[in-house]
């Protein structure tokens, strides 16, 4: 079975200074793994996906991701805070058993200008 | 190319009573899947359906319901409401085939109070 891990429940990050949030995931084989972004109210919007092509996965507004296998992480990173990346964001991977998306708890990412 | 949508957006009802809601998917995509979303339990999967066929369950009891229609809308029913039924509902549009799963497409949910 799978699972994530969210390691911060919230970070907070000046305007214009880089963000990390981390993930780990548990799985015997490669997933299909996804971030996801929910600002409030509002649905969730596909950030980037990881499906085993490239290790290195670029996003939607500057997000980018590393899957390292070893260390099973999956952490989304940003070169520089922007005010309007306030929100909570889910790293999700794939169920294939179940046929599902896993969420963890997710990361509340404030950013203070 | 429209996205996912969901109807009605705010709905109040009372215990006991039931609910529908809606989902259109992206034109195209057979797969839809309903999540639940809470303060307390965070984002839980209900069910998904492909091609009018329910092809995948979670943990919910029975009286969350949905069906898939021939167009591959899809709704969702909860009878004899309760007040822990409170939620955010959202449903997810796939294509839902390929050996590797496809990203899924969030609607903007259905805000559920039940009193």
């Amino acid at each position: 079975a799978q699972s994530v891990t969210q390691l911060d429940s919230h970070v907070s990050v000046s305007e214009g200074t880089p963000v990390l949030l981390r993930c780990n995931y548990s799985s015997s084989y490669s997933p299909s793994l996804f971030w996801y972004v929910q600002h409030p109210n509002k649905g969730l919007q596909l950030l980037l996906k990881y499906t085993s092509a490239a290790t290195l996965v670029k996003g939607i507004n500057g997000f980018e991701a590393e899957f390292k296998k070893s260390e099973t992480s999956f952490h989304l990173t940003k070169p520089s805070a922007h005010m309007s990346d306030a929100a909570e964001y889910f790293c999700v991977p794939f169920d294939n058993q179940g046929g599902k998306l896993i969420f963890g708890q997710g990361t509340e990412l404030s950013v203070k200008p | 190319k429209a996205g996912v949508t969901q109807t009605p957006r705010y709905l109040i009802k009372t215990r006991g009573q039931q609910v529908t809601l809606s989902c259109s998917p992206i034109s195209g995509h057979r797969s839809v899947s309903w999540y639940q979303q809470t303060p307390g339990q965070g984002l839980q999967f209900l069910f998904e359906y492909f091609s009018e066929t329910q092809r995948n369950k979670g943990n919910f009891p029975g009286r969350f319901s949905g069906r898939q229609f021939s167009n591959s809308r899809s709704e969702m029913n909860v009878s004899t409401l309760e007040l822990g039924d409170s939620a955010l509902y959202l449903c997810a549009s796939s294509t839902g085939t390929g050996r590797i799963h496809s990203e899924a497409f969030f609607g903007q949910g259905t805000r559920l109070t039940v009193v």
